[in-house]
């Protein structure tokens, strides 16, 4: 079992949706990221969660530190958001990833 | 603002030869931490520095080397290139090394060995 799940693998939405994209981790963590990887694939952080809950425009994420899971939410679905979101835990100094969802978002 | 520098940002490479990836981190981030990405996969840890000292080590092959220079800038060198070794290698680097410290990636240097 892997230390760091995301669910689902692969996600479709049409333009507008809501969208949900979930993470469980089997470790203790001093942090939490959000990442985004576009095809070319270079990575973006969106979050760095420790606690609650963030919010940036049109995506929220928050955690539960004593159920080891947080949640990724897209508002507002657009094509542009199509990519790779990858949760990845922080224990010590290094970064575990998840395996990824992979998101399109259809016009 | 200022980013994480890494170069080259693609190389081709033949078996059994050496490659040196270059990272430079954000003006005043101390830490630099080396992932590798193969194809379809999650990146994989390799290896942290942190002023100057390597702080983690993780599933990095004994052909690689890796170290942080005065300037924090951190190369990693790797030798005896394997058709494996074809990843996207990414560099991150933060302020510090504790856990509230954000990590900064920068674009990935893509390694093909042919």
């Amino acid at each position: 079992k892997n230390e760091v799940e995301q669910s689902p693998q692969n996600l479709t939405a049409q333009e507008g949706e809501f969208i949900t994209i979930n993470c469980s981790y089997s470790v203790g963590i001093s942090a939490l990221h959000w990442l985004q990887q576009h095809p070319g694939g270079g990575i973006v952080s969106l979050f760095m969660l420790s606690s609650g809950k963030k919010k940036h425009g049109r995506l929220i994420a928050t955690i539960n530190i004593q159920e080891k899971h947080s949640s990724l939410h897209i508002t507002a679905s657009h094509p542009r958001d199509s990519a790779v979101y990858i949760c990845a835990v922080k224990s010590g100094s290094r970064l575990t990833f998840g395996e990824g969802t992979q998101l399109t978002v259809n016009p | 603002a200022a980013g994480v520098i890494q170069s080259p940002r693609h190389l081709i490479k033949e078996k059994r030869e050496t490659a040196t990836l270059k990272c430079y981190p954000i003006p005043r981030h101390d830490t630099v931490y080396w992932y590798q990405q193969g194809p379809g996969q999650d990146p994989q840890f390799l290896i942290s520095f942190y002023e100057k000292m390597q702080s983690d080590k993780g599933s990095i092959p004994d052909r690689f080397s890796a170290q942080q220079f005065s300037d924090y800038h951190s190369e990693l060198n790797m030798s005896s290139l394997e058709l494996g070794d074809s990843a996207l290698y990414f560099c991150a680097s933060s302020l510090g090394l504790a856990g509230g410290y954000e990590q900064y990636f920068g674009p990935g240097t893509r390694l093909t060995v042919t």
